[in-house]
C-alpha cells in the first residue's frame, strides 16, 4: 500500500504563476485534508473534504482552491502564487471526519514562490 | 474548532533520559491525539486518548490526560537518538487542527 501520495515533491514558481498539487490515497478513506507548514507555525489547515463531494474551508483558505475529484483524489490549486505561499504542503486522509480518526499524511510538497 | 498548544517549544536531552512534552487546550474535548514528525517527513500518528481515559501506554510512550486542567502530556521513556523529531498534539473537531509542536533532540 502506498498510503497517501503527493506530487510533486518540490516546486519553484514565479509570482503570479498557477499550479496544482495532487494528492491520492489508496486506503478507501472518506476524508481528506490539505495543510501548510511554516517554520515555527506548526500545521495550519487550508481546506478539507469530509466526504466525497464536499469541501470546507480551514484556517487559511485564501489564495487556494480545492477539488475532490473522486474518493481517492483531492487536489489543491494556487491560481496566482504569491511569496507568502512559500511553504511545505501536506495532504492527509482519514477513514472518517472527526476526532476518533487518526490522520495519515503524505510526505509533503516543498513549494517556493519567487 | 480548536487546536492544542505544545510546550516546551524545544527540548534537548541525553539518550536514555525521559522526555516529557505538554499540550494545553481551551475547550472541552472528546479525544486528543499525539503525532510525531521526523525532519522532512509527514506526521505519523502515535496515540489517541479519549476524554474518559486518564492514561494510556504504547511501548515507551505514556500519555496522560487531565480534562480538569485541559492538558495532556506525552512521556517518552528511555529515549533514543531515533526519537529525535517534532511532536504535535491535535484536539478534536471535524477539521483536525495542530499546535506548533515540540522539537525534541536526543543526543547520543
Amino acid at each position: 500500500n502506498a498510503g497517501v501520495t503527493q506530487t510533486p515533491k518540490f516546486q519553484v514558481l514565479k509570482t503570479g504563476q498557477s499550479m496544482t498539487l495532487q494528492c491520492a490515497q489508496d486506503m478507501n478513506h472518506n476524508s481528506m485534508y490539505w495543510y501548510r507548514q511554516d517554520p515555527g507555525m506548526g500545521l495550519r489547515l487550508i481546506y478539507y473534504s469530509a466526504s466525497e463531494g464536499t469541501t470546507d474551508k480551514g484556517e487559511v483558505p485564501n489564495g487556494y482552491n480545492v477539488s475532490r475529484l473522486n474518493k481517492r483524489e483531492f487536489s489543491l490549486r494556487l491560481e496566482s502564487a504569491a511569496p507568502s505561499q512559500t511553504s511545505v504542503y501536506f495532504c492527509a486522509s482519514s477513514a472518517l471526519a472527526g476526532s476518533n480518526e487518526k490522520l495519515f499524511f503524505g510526505s509533503g510538497t516543498q513549494l517556493s514562490v519567487l | 474548532s480548536q487546536q492544542g498548544e505544545e510546550d516546551p517549544q524545544a527540548l534537548s536531552i541525553q539518550e536514555g533520559e525521559n522526555a516529557t512534552m505538554n499540550c494545553s487546550y481551551k475547550t472541552s474535548i472528546n479525544n486528543l491525539q499525539w503525532y510525531r514528525q521526523n525532519s522532512g517527513r509527514g506526521l505519523v500518528h502515535l496515540i489517541l486518548i479519549r476524554s474518559n481515559e486518564r492514561e494510556k501506554h504504547s511501548g515507551r510512550l505514556r500519555v496522560t490526560l487531565d480534562t480538569s486542567k485541559k492538558s495532556s502530556s506525552l512521556l517518552i521513556t528511555a529515549s533514543r537518538a531515533a526519537d529525535t523529531a517534532s511532536y504535535f498534539c491535535a484536539t478534536d473537531s471535524d477539521d483536525m487542527r495542530f499546535g506548533a509542536g515540540t522539537r525534541l533532540t536526543v543526543k547520543p
